[in-house]
């Protein structure tokens, strides 16, 4: 398998563009999560699925974002429209399971610069 | 709300030192994971902890679970500058997701 891919790997554009990041996860792996790091944030947990149906959207900031998972082979994040402030790096990760019983494995991510 | 602190948040040190560092929550967690995150990339697993006062060697890298089950230690023995990242940990209680720390940045310098 070629364990988690995450489209594009550098993105840049402007205030009030709309972006979207894309997610191919492992296959088999019943649950998806979408991440944001930031130097000052750390590694925040935005969304996550389960069998594609979205389980926890708590960490999503605000309306100008939102994720779905169409099938279980494809998941996208969309920002519209995007602020300077959203930059970050955005990571992918799919696993067999929600708890830290279970592995997460990470894509390489997105780095998403908004001028 | 459960919360996990990490520290020191920064560390650089030469290479063949030995260092430690430390995950704290005041919650009790069923498991506690760490990664190591290099530059560029996504995090990857090195080790899951679920027992009390549990150990993990993993080569040189030492990982104990703190037998009340709310800390955790990575010693690392004789560091590397292939050591280099971020370490984060990362756990879950018996009812609640996965969450992160914060990480400790490590620079070993050769």
């Amino acid at each position: 398998d070629a364990g988690v891919i995450q489209s594009p790997r550098h993105e840049v554009t402007e205030m009030g563009q709309e972006v979207t990041l894309r997610c191919k996860p492992i296959s088999g792996h019943d649950y998806l999560f979408w991440y944001r790091q930031t130097m000052m944030r750390g590694l925040e947990l935005l969304i996550y699925f389960n069998n594609n149906v979205p389980i926890d959207d708590s960490g999503m900031p605000e309306d100008r974002f939102s994720a779905k998972m169409p099938n279980a082979s494809f998941s996208t994040l969309k920002i519209q429209p995007s602020e300077p402030r959203d930059s970050a790096v955005y990571f992918c990760a799919s696993s067999l399971g929600d708890s830290s019983y279970n592995e997460q494995f990470f894509g390489p991510g997105t780095r998403l610069t908004v001028l | 709300t459960q919360l996990l602190e990490q520290s020191p948040q920064f560390l650089s040190i030469q290479e063949g030192e030995n260092l430690t560092v430390y995950c704290n929550s005041s919650s009790v967690f069923s498991s506690l994971q760490w990664y190591r995150q290099e530059p560029g990339e996504g995090p990857v697993l090195l080790v899951t902890v679920v027992t009390g006062g549990e150990v993990k060697k993993l080569k040189r890298l030492t990982f104990q679970f703190g037998d009340a089950r709310k800390d955790s230690s990575l010693h690392i023995t004789a560091a590397q500058p292939g050591d280099t990242g971020l370490y984060l940990c990362a756990g879950s209680t018996s009812y609640d997701k996965v969450i992160f720390g914060p990480g400790t940045s490590l620079s070993v310098i050769p």
